[in-house]
């Protein structure tokens, strides 16, 4: 297990088209994270699961984001209709709840631009 | 959530310890302290973490103040390769600020 992965690496995508992005968290690991990330600031967190189910959702998801992990393992990000202001890098994140307050593994993201 | 407040950049010469502050006053007696960076078009990689004890491993040294409302990360030998943002987190949603950027000069 190499760590966290997440495809596509980048995204290019017209104005009003959804788009999915997936997370494959480290295997042992059962807490995973979403964050989003614009130019020049810090990952903002989006939401989170241990195991399947989804514990908390910011603000910051509208109704047009939607997220799963429906084995407990891989998850999905989803954004219906894209805008513009959606354009940044999405990151994944993973921990084990036993290791909850020790390191968490960040994938590289992907990066979508909408046009 | 508890919030952190770091300084927005701060040069460190090559070769050189670079000590870096982080502000956490309204931290609460479970909250560890996370450090993390990134390097930029990459994702934030982990450094080391703390309760209350000082924390030293192979990348960094975690010097936290007794009343736990102020943390210092060290990075003993600062090379050209440590230039990133240096993130300071309390909770374990890892909400980020806008970090510290550090640039290692030659």
């Amino acid at each position: 297990d190499t760590g966290v992965s997440q495809n596509p690496r980048h995204k290019i995508t017209k104005r009003g088209q959804n788009v999915t992005f997936r997370c494959d968290p480290i295997s042992e690991h059962n807490r995973l994270y979403w964050y989003r990330q614009t130019l020049g600031q810090g990952p903002e967190f989006l939401t989170y699961f241990q195991n399947e189910a989804q514990l908390e959702k910011s603000r910051l998801l509208s109704d047009r984001f939607s997220a799963e992990r429906p084995k407990g393992s891989f998850s999905t990000l989803e954004i219906q209709r894209t805008e513009q202001g959606d354009s940044a890098m999405y990151l994944c994140a993973s921990t084990s709840l036993e290791w909850a307050n020790y390191g968490y593994t960040f994938g590289s993201g992907t990066r979508l631009t909408v046009v | 959530d508890a919030k952190t407040t770091q300084p927005p950049s701060m040069d460190c010469a090559e070769g050189r310890a670079a000590n870096l502050p982080c502000n956490h006053s309204t931290i609460s007696g479970n909250e560890y302290v996370y450090w993390y960076r990134q390097i930029h078009s990459q994702g934030p990689q982990y450094i080391i973490h703390g309760l209350k004890n000082n924390e030293t491993n192979e990348m960094a040294s975690l010097i936290i103040t007794e009343d736990r409302k102020s943390s210092t990360l060290i990075l003993p030998h600062a090379t050209l390769r440590d230039t990133a943002v240096y993130y300071c987190i309390v909770t374990h949603k890892l909400s980020f600020g806008a970090g510290t950027t550090v640039t290692v000069r030659a």
